[in-house]
Order: structure tokens, then C-alpha cells, then sequence
């Protein structure tokens, strides 16, 4: 079975720029999640979707982050203008209680600095 | 007060070593817990998953809930220095997932 796949692994943009990132969760998995993760701590949740709907964005700093799930499968999480402190890896997870129980998978990540 | 608390470490120990790696929480809710292994420049990888309390046990790995104290711990015998990662625990009622901040161990050959 595959696993999440995200891309790009690693991004280097100045501040102010865009960058998007892409997630494609675990067959099957209706529920997919944004996390943020700075070094040195834990994964901070920015979004979580239930198929193309959004369960919680309510640590998202919707002034410069947005995220879709359109057709409810992949996911593209946004972020315009990057400032220096979002500096971060973006964890794409997925989750289907009738296939993983209550836990969750992540992917490789996706590493952006922002210079 | 944070949800989940766990010490950052840094740990170091030789190979062979018994690990121990512990986190706290506060929520009584918590049914579901498990350990994830990072390392570096990769995504979490799922360890364990235990429900409510009691220990599980694979190879060399073995969990720990102890619900009663809102303590979690994860065992590692014999380790190794491909052991050498950041490991996380994390815990959910059902529904939101809350994470510790990783301690990172370093296994020296």
C-alpha cells in the first residue's frame, strides 16, 4: 500500500514569495491533515480536512496560508507572502478510522526555508 | 499546561542499552496513544499504538499506558544505533491528535 506522498520535498524561497506544497493521502483515507513542525517541537496542526470539507482551521494564519481538498482525495497547502518564521517541515498525514484505527500517517514532508 | 508533556532530551546512551521515554498528559479523555519515530530529515513514522491501559509489545519495542497516572512510556531493549532518531508520543480522544515535542536519542556503537 503506498503511503502519503507530498512534493516538494525541499523549497527555498525568499520572504515574500508563494510556495505551494502537494499532498496525496493514503487511498482510502477520508481525513487528511496540514501539520506544521518547527525544530525542535511537535507537530502543529493548520488544518484537517474530512474528504473536500474543512473539519478545523482554526490554528491557520488564513492572512497568508490557505488549503484545498477539492475533489476530496489530494490537497495543496499555500502560503503568500512566507515570512522568515514559517521556516518549517509541512507534514501532510492521512486517517481512516475503518481502516487505521485512531491514528494517523504521515508523509515524508515537505521543507521550506525561507531566507 | 500543555496536553502532552515530554522531555526533549537530549539522550545518549551505548548500544545494548535499555531505553526509556516517558510523556505526561492531562486529558482524561485520551483513549488512543502511540510513538512515532523521526529521523532526520523525515516524516513521522508510526512505532506503536496501544488503546487505554496496559503494555503491547513488538520485537524490541514495548508501550506502556498507565492511565491512572496520565503516564505513557516507550521501552527499547537492546538498542541500536539505527535507534538513533527523534521519537514522539501522541495521544487522541478520538478526533484531534496532540503531539509531544520529541526527545531526540542518540544510540552510541
Amino acid at each position: 500500500e503506498a503511503g502519503v506522498a507530498q512534493s516538494p520535498r525541499y523549497k527555498i524561497i525568499e520572504k515574500r514569495q508563494s510556495v505551494a506544497f502537494w499532498c496525496n493521502p493514503i487511498s482510502g483515507h477520508a481525513t487528511l491533515y496540514w501539520y506544521q513542525q518547527i525544530l525542535g517541537q511537535g507537530p502543529k496542526l493548520l488544518i484537517q480536512f474530512q474528504n473536500n470539507g474543512v473539519v478545523d482551521d482554526s490554528q491557520l494564519p488564513k492572512d497568508r496560508f490557505s488549503a484545498e481538498r477539492l475533489k476530496g482525495v489530494d490537497s495543496t497547502l499555500k502560503i503568500q507572502p512566507a515570512k522568515l518564521e514559517d521556516s518549517a517541515v509541512y507534514l501532510c498525514a492521512s486517517r481512516n478510522p475503518g481502516i487505521s484505527g485512531n491514528t494517523i500517517y504521515f508523509g515524508e514532508g515537505s521543507w521550506l526555508t525561507v531566507v | 499546561q500543555k496536553e502532552v508533556e515530554q522531555d526533549p532530551g537530549p539522550l545518549s546512551v551505548p548500544e545494548g542499552a535499555i531505553v526509556s521515554l516517558n510523556c505526561t498528559y492531562s486529558n482524561s479523555a485520551f483513549q488512543y496513544f502511540m510513538w512515532y519515530r523521526q529521523y532526520s530529515r523525515k516524516g513521522p513514522e508510526l512505532l506503536m499504538y496501544t488503546y487505554s491501559s496496559g503494555n503491547k509489545e513488538d520485537g524490541r519495542f514495548t508501550a506502556q499506558v498507565d492511565k491512572s497516572s496520565k503516564y505513557i512510556s516507550l521501552f527499547i531493549r537492546d538498542s541500536q544505533p539505527s535507534d538513533s532518531a527523534t521519537y514522539l508520543c501522541a495521544m487522541t480522544g478520538g478526533n484531534q491528535f496532540y503531539f509531544g515535542t520529541g526527545t531526540s536519542l542518540t544510540v552510541i556503537p
